[in-house]
């Protein structure tokens, strides 16, 4: 089993639309949850850790499920600009991260 | 501005060649990893080093080798033992205990 595994997409919405992305891990001691944006040629660049309480952030709420071993990732009221790849990552120890392949939105006019 | 360097954006070379690939951050950040980023695929760690004159293999190391001098700097060398070098490689740092990595704009090394 993969340790950190997404759906790889693409997802196409119309702008407006409200998305949700899922990812699955693992190992069960995972301690630290992250979504990072890509965009295409770039560096990943952090969007938002995810606290076990969830957390929100304007557009896009983070959720964990430590029983269930998932992380979600919610963006209301799509924007052209956040088409993009959203990467899953997860952390065992503090010192190096786990990257999951990425879920690839695409959000049309 | 506080941020991380990579250079060059863009590197070709000729099979059998070794080549450096510089990471320069000004962040203070204590530790600092190399990863490869192949198309359709996750980042995978090459190598990392959490504090000067110290680093750890990754899940790809064979065929690089890196050093860490200066906390400012990780340079990794792409050795021709390499057999697959053309990537997307990406330099990251992280902050002390914190956990959040932060990432260079990458260099894109083709082999001819």
């Amino acid at each position: 089993r993969k340790e950190v595994e997404q759906d790889p997409g693409p997802f196409n919405v119309p702008e407006g639309a409200t998305v949700a992305f899922n990812c699955t891990y693992s190992n069960s001691a995972s301690q630290s949850f992250f979504w990072y944006r890509q965009d295409c040629r770039k560096e990943p660049k952090l969007l938002m850790s995810v606290y076990s309480s969830g957390n929100e952030d304007g557009r896009f709420t983070a959720q964990l499920n430590r029983a269930s071993q998932y992380i979600s990732l919610l963006i209301r009221d799509s924007k052209l600009s956040d088409s993009a790849t959203y990467l899953c990552v997860v952390n065992i120890g503090y010192s190096t991260l786990t990257f999951g392949k990425g879920t690839m939105l695409l959000v049309s006019p | 501005d506080g941020g991380i360097t990579q250079s060059p954006k863009y590197l070709f070379r000729k099979e059998g060649q070794n080549v450096t690939l510089s990471c320069e951050q000004n962040l203070n950040h204590d530790a600092m990893y190399w990863y490869r980023q192949d198309p359709g695929q996750g980042l995978r760690l090459i190598y990392y080093s959490q504090i000067v004159n110290d680093f750890q293999k990754g899940d790809i190391a064979e065929g690089y080798s890196v050093s860490r001098e200066k906390k400012e700097s990780f340079p990794l060398t792409v050795t021709s033992a390499q057999k697959n070098p053309t990537a997307f490689y990406l330099c990251a740092s992280r902050r002390g205990r914190e956990n959040e990595q932060f990432f260079g704009p990458g260099t894109r090394l083709t082999v001819l």
